[in-house]
């Protein structure tokens, strides 16, 4: 597709219950991240993929949270027994990885539009 | 690890004011810089990088120079539109990963 796809683009639910974010990555884009933005705060890394590595799990708050990316491709974040300091837009982003002299041009990351997580 | 302080918001101008936004940096290594924004509904798309000590990124009237030796990338604007309300955020690169400021809100009156 032409850029980051995200999928829903508003979530409402229930304190307690699972929920599953979707992003579909610019094609050809081997890295992917997602983040957290909350209510008047910045960006908080959450999770980051590269190819076949082992994923960068740093950024997850809990172990409530989990993030899978299949094919190399399409990524889901799921959140398990949500809370309601859950409650945030969920952004997910992708890079190319440039070989060489340009791998400083490797962190241009692309964004989607986002999920807006609302636990009640 | 990296980190990355930008001046606190909101910044209020009349339009046609000069804008600066400082953004000062810690990285390990030689990080590129980029400022993302925000414009409000919309997701965050990239304004401007830089890659290396002394280079200038420009983009929509906006400038910011890689220094170096202050570790900073402010952001300026000779001339703000009301177009131009948006949250800006600096973000140095990190090992595989960006590293982003709690982004400034721009707000800009008619």
């Amino acid at each position: 597709g032409a850029g980051v796809s995200q999928s829903p683009s508003n979530k409402v639910t229930e304190k307690g219950k699972d929920v599953e974010l979707r992003c579909d990555p610019i094609s050809g884009h081997t890295a992917l991240y997602w983040y957290r933005q909350s209510l008047g705060q910045g960006l908080e890394f959450l999770i980051y993929f590269q190819g076949n590595s082992a994923p960068d799990k740093s950024g997850l708050p809990s172990d409530r949270f989990s993030a899978e990316r299949t094919g190399g491709s399409v990524s889901t974040l799921t959140i398990q027994r949500t809370q309601q300091e859950d409650s945030a837009v969920y952004l997910c982003a992708s890079s190319l990885r440039l070989a060489g002299e340009l791998t400083r041009y490797y962190n241009e990351q692309f964004f989607g539009p986002g999920t807006r997580l609302t636990v009640l | 690890g990296n980190s990355v302080t930008q001046m606190e918001g909101p910044v209020t101008l009349s339009e046609e004011a000069f804008l600066t936004i400082n953004c000062t940096y810690t990285a390990t290594g030689y990080p590129s810089l980029f400022w993302y924004v925000q414009y409000p509904g919309e997701g965050l798309q990239l304004l401007l990088k830089a890659t290396k000590a002394d280079d200038k990124g420009s983009n929509k009237g906006f400038e910011a120079t890689y220094r170096k030796e202050t570790t900073s990338f402010h952001l300026e604007k000779g001339s703000v539109q009301v177009s131009d309300s948006a949250v800006y955020f600096c973000a140095p690169s990190g090992f595989q990963k960006l590293v982003f400021g709690t982004g400034t809100r721009l707000l800009v009156s008619p």
